[in-house]
């Protein structure tokens, strides 16, 4: 079975410019999660979708948002790009949400953002 | 908020060893944990989860929970070179379904 992809996997991008990253997950899979993960902060939680609606979010301005398609692909976008938030931008999946499923999530190679 | 603690390391330890790795945990409502080996430069990959009180093993790997003490731990047993990696510890559940992930353990194994 395929895993998660995620695309593109590097990019450079001006402040003030805004980027979309995309991901799909394994097939079979209903949720995507995105995560921020820097240096300095380690591995952040943004926000979980399920059936194309946002179930949880972190702590992130309001400048991070994210969706997901019928088909289970999810994007995020990052407006007014700081330097700030370079960072790797991982995307996981998981089976779903609900009590009864598992919760275990499948990291993809993750999108390496660079704001200069 | 959540907090999810780990020891930063490195943790070193002889080839053949047994490698503990330990992580505590603030949210005593959490109900699902994690543990996830990242190698420099990729992305995180699920080693173990672990729901309930007690131990859990799979392979090399033993994944410890004791909920009353707010703790996990994962051993690995007849440590290798090739497990050196960061392990990441997660937690889920609780007052929010966020998922918390701790700083990372660096583990360094030596032949």
């Amino acid at each position: 079975k395929a895993g998660v992809t995620q695309t593109p996997r590097y990019l450079i991008k001006t402040r003030g410019q805004q980027v979309t990253l995309s991901c799909s997950p394994i097939s079979g899979h209903r949720s995507v999660s995105w995560y921020q993960q820097t240096p300095g902060q380690g591995l952040q939680f943004l926000f979980e979708y399920f059936s194309e609606t946002q179930r949880n979010k972190g702590n992130f301005p309001g400048r991070f948002s994210g969706r997901q398609f019928s088909n289970s692909r999810s994007e995020m976008n990052v407006s007014t790009l700081e330097l700030g938030d370079s960072a790797l931008y991982l995307c996981a999946s998981s089976l779903g949400l609900l009590a009864s499923q598992r919760y275990e999530q499948y990291f993809g190679p993750g999108t390496r953002l660079t704001v200069t | 908020q959540k907090e999810v603690e780990q020891n930063s390391g490195p943790l070193s330890v002889p080839e053949g060893a047994i490698a503990s790795l330990n992580c505590t945990y603030s949210d005593r409502g959490s109900q699902s944990f994690f543990w996830y080996r990242q190698y420099s430069g990729k992305s995180p990959e699920l080693i173990m989860s672990i729901y309930s009180n007690g131990d859990k093993e799979d392979g090399r790997f033993t994944a410890q929970l004791n909920k009353a003490s707010q703790y996990v731990s994962l051993l690995i047993r007849d440590s290798q070179p090739s497990d050196s990696a960061t392990y990441l510890c997660a937690v889920r559940g609780g007052g929010s379904y966020i998922p918390t992930f701790g700083r990372g353990t660096s583990l360094i194994v030596h032949p």
